[in-house]
């Protein structure tokens, strides 16, 4: 089984300001590691993902995530935020090879940017 | 290219009354799970169909059914619906043993 945690559940931040969101794992079997976000009244979007192959994955406005097998973690960052990027993130797990693939989700975290 | 969706929108219930509700997938995609988010928690996993057999369940009551059709699309049904079945119902769909899910806007449904 598979479980998730994200820490903060809120995380205030300027604008153009960097930010780190914190996500750690716990799982007895390899996983694949994903943050999706959400914003107001709205579904889930994928953001970025973990499969295999390189450790560090980037998505096109900007955020990045570093897979750290040894501390399993998978925190997401941002050099400089903007307004825009205020939203709910969830990060989530899914283990390999299982036989649904279900995604086991963190409780999320607020991201609120401030101008 | 259209992405998942889902209906109705909104959707408002009686306690012990039943509710349907819908997805389509993208095209293409042969896999459909459907999640319960309740208010300022993470999406939870009620169930997962793959060329319409279902391939999981989560710790839902039997209360909550499902089934998918023969074009991919899905139908999640909760009878008897409780207070605490007020959550939004998120679907999300994926072409195969390919673990990226994409999901659609979700239903939002209150049980007064």
């Amino acid at each position: 089984a598979q479980s998730v945690t994200q820490l903060d559940s809120q995380v205030p931040v300027f604008e153009e300001a960097p930010v780190e969101l914190r996500c750690n794992y716990s799982s007895s079997v390899s996983v694949y590691l994903f943050w999706y976000v959400q914003y107001p009244n709205q579904g889930l979007q994928l953001l970025l993902k973990y499969l295999s192959g390189s450790t560090l994955v980037e998505s096109i406005n900007g955020f990045e995530a570093e897979f750290n097998k040894s501390q399993t973690s998978f925190h997401l960052r941002k050099p400089s935020v903007h307004i825009s990027d205020t939203a709910e993130y969830f990060c989530a797990v899914s283990g390999v090879g299982g036989a649904t693939n279900k995604l086991i989700f963190g409780t999320g975290t607020l991201l609120a940017v401030q101008p | 290219d259209a992405g998942v969706t889902q209906s109705p929108t909104h959707l408002i219930k009686t306690r012990g009354q039943q509710v349907t509700l819908r997805c389509s997938p993208i095209s293409g995609h042969k896999s459909v799970s459907w999640y319960q988010q309740v208010l300022g928690q993470g999406p939870q996993f009620i169930f997962q169909y793959y060329e319409k057999e279902e391939r999981g369940r989560g710790n839902f009551p039997d209360r909550f059914s499902a089934r998918q059709f023969p074009n991919y699309s899905s139908e999640l049904n909760v009878n008897a619906l409780l207070l605490g079945d007020s959550a939004l119902y998120l679907c999300a769909s994926r072409m195969d043993r390919v673990n990226e899910q994409y999901f659609g806007p979700g239903t939002r449904l209150t049980v007064t």
